[in-house]
């Protein structure tokens, strides 16, 4: 069956890189996708990379794919504390329909120490 | 731009007691509309899915029914809670087609006592 699996928790201290690990088992996944939920709210969606790329960069966020392995990474950079939050990885599971639903990780909890 | 608005954010009611959430998008047509239930331990799981008016997919058997009167309208709804309903729901939306990224409200704490 599906899954994705995460590690729950990271502790860095503010202005180190943080990176948060993904393994995921579909490997006909065509979009792999990270979310960010502060306490008390919805999922934010921060960035997402299509299954051909290997990596994307977006100011802060570094997103690593390894196809081969089915792994996935996201890097922060000079990690604020406003990052403290649980990162979600998700990856699209096709049921062999049109329509592909998404299987979250359980989720990385965050904290950053000033 | 769109928009994805849930209510109530937070709502306690009795055990056997019916249960009606409501998430509304504004800004985009004919959109997929999710409800997620994520309880104490942080993951998420899919309730519900629909790709239409009308059509309503749902992923584990349970206590709960959706219903989706309008295109842009998703209802979660329950005839008798129970204790085990407790947790954080959201619904999410995204465009028609394969693959396309979710977007999510700020969720609704619903506590069962």
């Amino acid at each position: 069956g599906e899954d994705v699996e995460q590690s729950l928790f990271l502790s860095v201290r503010e202005g180190d890189s943080s990176v948060i690990n993904c393994t995921y088992t579909d490997s006909s996944s065509t979009y792999l996708y990270w979310y960010k939920q502060e306490p008390g709210a919805g999922l934010q969606l921060l960035t997402y990379i299509f299954s051909n790329m290997d990596m994307k960069q977006d100011q802060r966020l570094t997103v690593l794919l390894n196809k081969k392995d089915k792994h996935l990474s996201l890097r922060i950079a000079d990690t604020q504390t406003g990052d403290s939050a649980i990162y979600f990885c998700a990856e699209i599971f096709n049921y062999g329909g049109s329509q592909g639903n998404l299987i979250f990780g359980k989720g990385t909890k965050l904290s950053v120490k000033p | 731009s769109q928009t994805i608005h849930q209510w109530p954010a937070t709502l306690v009611q009795p055990v056997g007691s019916p249960l009606s959430l409501e998430c509304t998008v504004e800004g985009t047509s004919n959109p997929n509309l999710y409800w997620y239930r994520q309880a104490a331990g942080r993951g998420l799981q899919l309730l519900f899915y629909s790709v239409g008016i009308g059509q309503i997919s749902s992923e584990v058997p349970q206590n709960l029914s959706a219903s989706r009167p309008q295109d842009r309208q998703f209802i979660l709804s329950s005839k008798k809670l129970l204790l085990s309903d407790s947790g954080f729901y959201l619904c999410a939306w995204s465009e028609t087609g394969n693959a396309q990224p979710q977007h999510f409200g700020d969720g609704t704490r619903l506590s069962i006592l």
